[in-house]
């Protein structure tokens, strides 16, 4: 069964910190790959993607990701982490013709500044 | 701003009672998702639709549940005679069919089942 495994339920890191949260997938085929993010009391907001090409992706915010096709993974980065990025991320896959998503179960990331 | 909208924001019903969920989607987006989000979890798909037809239902989605995109614009989620374990974030999603389809979501409804 196709599934997003997110390593990290909860990370905690001052304010200029490296942040690395991992992703790992499940999936038999072409993928397309997704972070969302969703601050406080907002909605899910796409961050990245990834759909072919530079396996290197860089999103809004100074976040980028890494897809690497034989780890099955696709890990999202920011050398420095500011306090506003204390919010709850999702990696997310589908493929195919498969339209829907399937999501990892979050990784609440909290900065303190 | 012209993203996804959702109505209610918030419900909260008695068990048994029907309700009613409405997802306005961008305007030139041909596809809508509905999802369910319950804590500590991350969305999980119900259903979705390309214009007008029903496309995809999970088997998360029992009998009670049913969706609608009459004119391929809105969509409508009602679930009937509501349980306590139908409590949760009910996620709208809409997108352009395409090589590179991203799904743009919707605030939510959260409902509450007493």
């Amino acid at each position: 069964a196709q599934s997003v495994s997110q390593h990290n339920h909860h990370v905690i890191l001052s304010e200029a910190a490296s942040l690395e949260l991992g992703c790992n997938y499940s999936y038999g085929g072409t993928v397309n790959l997704f972070w969302y993010v969703q601050y406080p009391g907002q909605h899910l907001q796409l961050l990245l993607k990834y759909f072919s090409g530079d396996p290197l992706v860089k999103g809004i915010k100074g976040f980028e990701a890494e897809f690497i096709k034989s780890k099955f993974s696709f890990n999202l980065r920011k050398p420095s982490v500011q306090w506003s990025d204390t919010a709850e991320y999702f990696c997310a896959v589908n493929g195919g013709s498969q339209g829907n998503l399937i999501f990892g179960k979050g990784t609440k990331l909290s900065v303190k500044p | 701003d012209t993203g996804v909208s959702q109505d209610p924001r918030h419900k909260i019903t008695k068990r048994g009672q029907n309700v009613t969920f409405r997802c306005d989607p961008i305007s030139e987006h041909n596809r809508l998702y509905w999802y369910r989000q319950t804590l500590g979890q991350g969305p999980e798909f119900l259903t979705y639709f390309q214009n007008e037809a029903q496309l995809e239902k999970s088997r998360l989605l029992s009998d009670r549940f049913s969706a609608e995109r009459p004119k391929g614009s809105f969509s409508t989620l009602e679930i009937q005679r509501t349980e306590q374990g139908d409590s949760a974030m009910y996620l709208c999603a809409s997108s352009f069919m395409g090589a590179q389809e991203t799904q743009y979501f919707g605030p939510g409804t959260r409902l509450l089942v007493l």
